[in-house]
């Protein structure tokens, strides 16, 4: 139980353009997801955490402008890069939580090249 | 600010023998532990979680944790070289909602 799926896995997009990421738990209900970074050879980086019905809470020092994101059913949050350029290339993973105090079930990832 | 610390590494040893990796975390009302693994290029997984004081064994894995010393190991024995992997350490904050992570100890087991 408690699985995640992440779609894309991968994405090549051209510099300007917009991206989203989708993340779905498939078997259970998640109120809060979170979304990381990872740079090659990092540590996770968490950018923002996702409330389902509510604004999301962003990190200090990520643009919330720019990583808009959408929580809109207790199944589904999505992560859409803005404007994306050649430095937003990296890996984005989103992890929920099956209850307080409880690990975290990530997705796959998506790596994400912008050209 | 609430950290974990964790020696990066690279932690290097044989097959066959005992890979022990280490963390510490700064939330003394921390409750809830958890060790996961990330292979190169993939998201990580969890391995084991601990939520008292003592150890907890799963396979070849056993969880150390020590809360008055705010100080969380992990054992793997008969370590295989698909053991080679970056582990994290994690900690729920005393709030209960946010999971802070090490940056991670890279293990090589060599065959």
């Amino acid at each position: 139980g408690a699985v995640v799926s992440q779609h894309p896995s991968r994405v090549i997009c051209k510099s300007g353009t917009s991206v989203k990421i989708e993340c779905r738990s498939l078997d259970f209900q998640a109120t809060t997801m979170f979304w990381y970074r990872q740079f090659p050879k990092q540590s996770l980086m968490l950018m923002a955490t996702s409330n389902e019905g509510s604004k999301a809470t962003y990190e200090q020092g990520v643009e919330k402008d720019k990583f808009l994101i959408n929580h809109a059913s207790l199944t589904l949050s999505t992560l859409t890069v803005t404007s994306a350029h050649p430095e937003d290339s990296s890996f984005y993973i989103c992890s929920a939580p099956t209850g307080d105090n409880s690990p975290l079930h990530f997705g796959n990832g998506t790596r994400l090249t912008v050209t | 600010q609430k950290e974990v610390e964790q020696n990066s590494g690279p932690l290097s040893v044989p097959e066959g023998a005992i890979a022990s990796l280490n963390c510490t975390y700064s939330d003394r009302g921390s409750q809830s532990f958890f060790w996961y693994r990330q292979y190169s290029g993939k998201s990580p997984e969890l391995i084991m979680f601990i939520y008292s004081n003592g150890d907890k064994e799963d396979g070849r894995f056993t969880a150390q944790l020590n809360k008055a010393s705010q100080y969380v190991s992990l054992l793997i024995r008969d370590s295989q070289p698909s053991d080679s992997a970056t582990y994290l350490c994690a900690v729920i904050d005393t709030g209960g909602f946010k999971t802070i992570f090490g940056a991670g100890t890279r293990l090589f087991v060599k065959a």
